[in-house]
């Protein structure tokens, strides 16, 4: 099976610009999971979404956004770009058939906002 | 509080010993825990899992769960310069939450 896809892999984007990230899950999963690290807060969780409906959000401003296709492809937005969201953004996929499932990474997308 | 604890570390363990890393979790109801490895500029790779209390061994890595005391552990036996990385502490109550990671180096 082919794994998490993520594009693209890095992005260099100015400040009060948009970006949109794209997530591929594993073939036959319906969870997805986006999250951003960064080196001094760690994986911070932005929102999941199972069959295209948004199940859990963390606590970023609404300037994160996201949205997921009935195909399970996912997409997740950023709208005015600040220098903070520079990160190293994970999307992450799931079966979800049960508590017992865990999550798949992708390789990531590297933002960097100048 | 956060939900998820981990020392920062850098643990540092010379070559062949066993690397000892915990991880903490503040929810009674946790259903399930995992362990990622984070190679630095990569992403976490998933390398256990475990639900019940007690051990679970896989290779080199035994993971082991203690809900009444609410800790998760990971034990690398022999350990090698290859396991040098970050590893993160995962635990899933209706969402994933990580700890911070514990970065390791193994000292060759």
């Amino acid at each position: 099976k082919a794994g998490v896809t993520q594009t693209p892999r890095y992005l260099i984007k100015t400040r009060g610009q948009q970006v949109t990230l794209s997530c591929s899950p594993i073939s036959g999963h319906r969870s997805v999971s986006w999250y951003q690290q960064t080196p001094g807060q760690g994986l911070q969780f932005l929102f999941e979404y199972f069959s295209e409906t948004q199940r859990n959000k963390g606590n970023f401003p609404g300037r994160f956004s996201g949205r997921q296709f009935s195909n399970s492809r996912s997409e997740m937005n950023v709208s005015t770009l600040e220098l903070g969201d520079s990160a190293l953004y994970l999307c992450a996929s799931s079966d979800r058939v049960s508590y017992n499932s865990p999550l798949h990474f992708g390789n990531g997308t590297r933002l960097t906002v100048t | 509080q956060k939900e998820v604890e981990q020392n920062s570390g850098p643990l540092s363990v010379p070559e062949g010993a066993i690397a000892s890393l915990n991880c903490t979790y503040s929810d009674r109801v946790s259903q399930s825990f995992f362990w990622y490895r984070q190679y630095s500029g990569k992403s976490p790779e998933l390398i256990m899992s475990i639900y019940s209390n007690g051990d679970k061994e896989d290779g080199r890595f035994t993971a082991q769960l203690n809900k009444a005391s609410q800790y998760v552990s990971l034990l690398i036996r022999d350990s090698q310069p290859s396991d040098s990385a970050t590893y993160l502490c995962a635990v899933n109550f209706n969402k994933f939450y990580f700890g911070s990671g514990t970065k390791l180096n193994v000292k060759p």
